[in-house]
């Protein structure tokens, strides 16, 4: 199957620094990549859908300062946490969609722990 | 908005025995798509199985299959000849037209040796 990645897959950082994740469909062009965010033992939330070219859609609630996504090209999305908190620690996981297999396929999930 | 609830916080099964993990929705709309996805401890989304809403034959994928009543809402799944490896949290998911994905609380599977 389509492979996506994802970097990093843990991360700890200090209050109030920011924090990039990148998230790249390896072998397949994706026009639309989703961010999701995932507590422990706990479902996937959908935070924002990223379009290449277009600025993000985000879910209500989720503040668009606080995470700002960018969709630079077909195979990259990135999510930047800034001033992180420690209530920001969570698992954070994309999904690129393959348009022409109809499919989206999901990152392993990058690990958030702020300090 | 769509919702998908899944009403069993977890399930045990014997190995090589049968299991079926429900799921229903709720949508106002007439097409979209509905899935199972399997997570493992190690985290990442596995793909277990789709159904288009308007097919009416049920999707089966090896040992994985469903039980797709639209009328009712209902989307469960069947797993058969359990293995260990069954072992995760299994998600239920709703595609809408916008391609956004609404998942369910999540069950967690244990299969017994």
């Amino acid at each position: 199957g389509a492979v996506v990645s994802q970097h990093p897959s843990w991360v700890i950082c200090k209050s109030g620094t920011s924090v990039k994740i990148e998230c790249r469909s390896l072998d397949f062009q994706a026009t639309t990549m989703f961010w999701y965010r995932q507590f422990p033992k706990q479902s996937l939330m959908l935070m924002a859908t990223s379009n290449e070219g277009s600025k993000a859609t985000y879910e209500q609630g989720v503040e668009k300062d606080k995470f700002l996504i960018n969709h630079a090209s077909l195979t990259l999305s990135t999510l930047t946490v800034t001033s992180a908190h420690p209530e920001d620690s969570s698992f954070y996981i994309c999904s690129a969609r393959d348009p022409v297999a109809d499919t989206q396929y999901f990152g392993p999930g990058t690990r958030l722990t702020v300090l | 908005a769509q919702t998908v609830t899944q009403s069993q916080p977890e399930m045990s099964v014997q190995e090589a025995e049968t299991v079926t993990l429900s799921c229903t929705y709720d949508t106002s709309e007439s097409d979209y798509y509905l899935f199972w996805y399997k997570q493992p401890p190690s985290r990442q989304m596995i793909l277990v199985i789709r159904q288009e809403a308007y097919k009416q034959q049920n999707a089966t994928e090896n040992r994985f299959s469903v039980n797709f009543q639209k009328a009712a809402k209902s989307f469960s799944l069947k797993i058969s000849d359990s293995q260990l490896g069954d072992a995760a949290m299994y998600f239920c998911a709703y595609r809408s037209r916008t391609n956004k994905l609404v998942f369910g609380a999540g069950t967690i599977l244990r299969v017994k040796s």
